[in-house]
């Protein structure tokens, strides 16, 4: 069965530092893969979404993520954080029957 | 265009009482979703419809029923209501205009979520 997971439920980054939000996943097929955000009070929105073809999937608001068939990876990383990238970080896989599974998530904090 | 649209956004119940939360999406979409999401949990799935007449379990299904009434709605129903229950619910929709081969590669839209609680 497929599943993710995600290490480390809270990150805290300076802002303008490096963002690496961290996702493994598990599946005996092909994966899709899907990264979501989730900001206070509000559903989930998502970043982008890995499913064939280029390992390196740029999404919104400058956050991209690199598919490493051989680490099991997805993780999600963005050059500069900003204040607004406060938020709750899902990332997702969808199973060949059409579930879609998320890990735990990760709160990201952003300190000024 | 609304996109996923829950009802209620809140709800208090007592313990042993029933409710139906209501999901409809206007964009088509074969695939349909109910989530529950806890603190440090994420987001479970609770059961998913693949297509219009097609119900599946799914990792929390225990004390809930669904129903796909019809393509757009996907009613999300808890027959006894528990305080283990208490949770913020989400709906959630797929595919690509009808199509069933963007089963896979296509994202899910999620409504605003509804705010469950049983005292």
């Amino acid at each position: 069965a497929q599943s993710v997971t995600q290490l480390g439920s809270h990150v805290s980054v300076s802002e303008g530092a490096l963002v690496l939000l961290r996702c493994n996943y598990s599946s005996s097929v092909p994966p899709y893969l899907f990264w979501y955000v989730q900001y206070p009070n509000q559903g989930l929105q998502l970043l982008l979404k890995y499913t064939t073809g280029a390992t390196l999937v740029k999404g919104i608001n400058g956050f991209e993520a690199e598919f490493k068939k051989s680490e099991t990876s997805f993780h999600l990383t963005k050059p500069s954080a900003h204040m607004s990238d406060a938020a709750e970080y899902f990332c997702a896989v969808k199973a060949h029957t059409g579930k879609l599974i998320f890990g735990q998530g990760t709160t990201l904090q952003v300190k000024p | 265009n609304a996109g996923v649209t829950q009802t209620p956004k809140f709800q208090v119940l007592k313990t042993g009482q029933s409710m139906t939360l209501q999901c409809a999406q206007d964009m088509n979409h074969n695939s349909m979703y109910w989530y529950r999401q806890d603190p440090g949990m994420g987001l479970r799935l609770i059961y998913y419809s693949a297509s219009e007449g097609t119900t599946d379990k799914g990792e929390v299904p225990n004390g809930y029923n669904v129903s796909r009434l019809n393509k757009r709605e996907f009613s999300l129903r808890l027959e006894s209501a528990a305080p283990s229950q208490t949770s913020v619910y989400f709906c959630a929709s797929s595919g690509v205009n009808g199509h069933l081969w963007g089963l896979l590669n296509t994202e899910a839209f999620f409504g605003q979520g509804t705010r469950l609680t049983v005292v």
